[in-house]
């Protein structure tokens, strides 16, 4: 199956810093995701980004699927922020739509 | 707004026990998942189903079965629950022949084997 990587594994900021996450992955996708789960457990769509450049806010998302890879930028970080940060990843498997997950990103950002 | 609910929040069984943790959704989905989440390696597929009645085993199926009597209603089952098993469980749901913009995740169930 696919493989995702995503570095750093862990990531302390202090509050207002920037940052950058990226996810690898090993094989052609159709799709690719980025969510934020919250300390509640809470998983929350962040961006779907097979390709190309998005922004919301603070955050934006660049995928660059010939090379296989993406990145997550949060800037100006906020307290809010923290949490785990997963990028997903789709093939096409019969009519479904199969998604994998990198291991996340856990950041932490201090007041 | 799309509703993907979980039996429980949190849940304590002991060595042995049969499990059964719920998921419900109510926007007429055809496939739904079940993940178990684990510190530092990510979301792990257990199962899913496109259909009622179907299902289709994940990467780490065993330990586990599931049940789809109903379109809305996904039940996953730990017929003799196990230490190994404490996890964070995450369901989901998404419409037939679409990807990940309709894929939805309920709250998650932390359960703890003793």
């Amino acid at each position: 199956g696919i493989q995702v990587e995503q570095s750093p594994p862990d990531l302390i900021l202090q509050e207002g810093a920037n940052s950058t996450l990226r996810c690898n992955f090993s094989d052609s996708v159709n799709n690719l995701q980025w969510f934020h789960q919250n300390p509640w457990g809470q998983l929350i769509n962040l961006f779907y980004i097979p390709s190309g450049t998005k922004q919301n806010g603070r955050l934006s998302a660049t995928t660059v699927a010939t090379e296989r890879y993406s990145l997550l930028y949060i800037s100006s970080s906020q307290t809010t922020d923290s949490g785990v940060y997963f990028c997903a990843v789709e093939a096409r498997s019969g009519g479904s739509y199969i998604p994998t997950f990198g291991r996340g990103t856990s950041l932490i950002v201090h007041p | 707004d799309v509703k993907v609910t979980q039996s429980s929040r949190y849940l304590v069984k002991r060595t042995g026990e049969k499990v059964f943790l719920e998921c419900v959704q109510d926007m007429d989905h055809e496939n739904m998942f079940w993940y178990r989440q684990d510190p530092g390696l990510g979301l792990r597929l257990i199962y899913f189903s496109y259909d009622v009645k179907m299902k289709e085993k994940g990467d780490i199926p065993e330990g586990y079965s599931v049940s789809r009597e109903k379109k809305e209603r996904f039940s996953l089952i730990l017929e003799s629950a196990s230490t190994n098993q404490t996890s964070m469980y995450l369901c989901a749901s998404s419409q037939a022949g679409t990807d990940a913009r309709s894929r939805f995740f309920g709250p998650g169930t932390r359960l703890t084997v003793l």
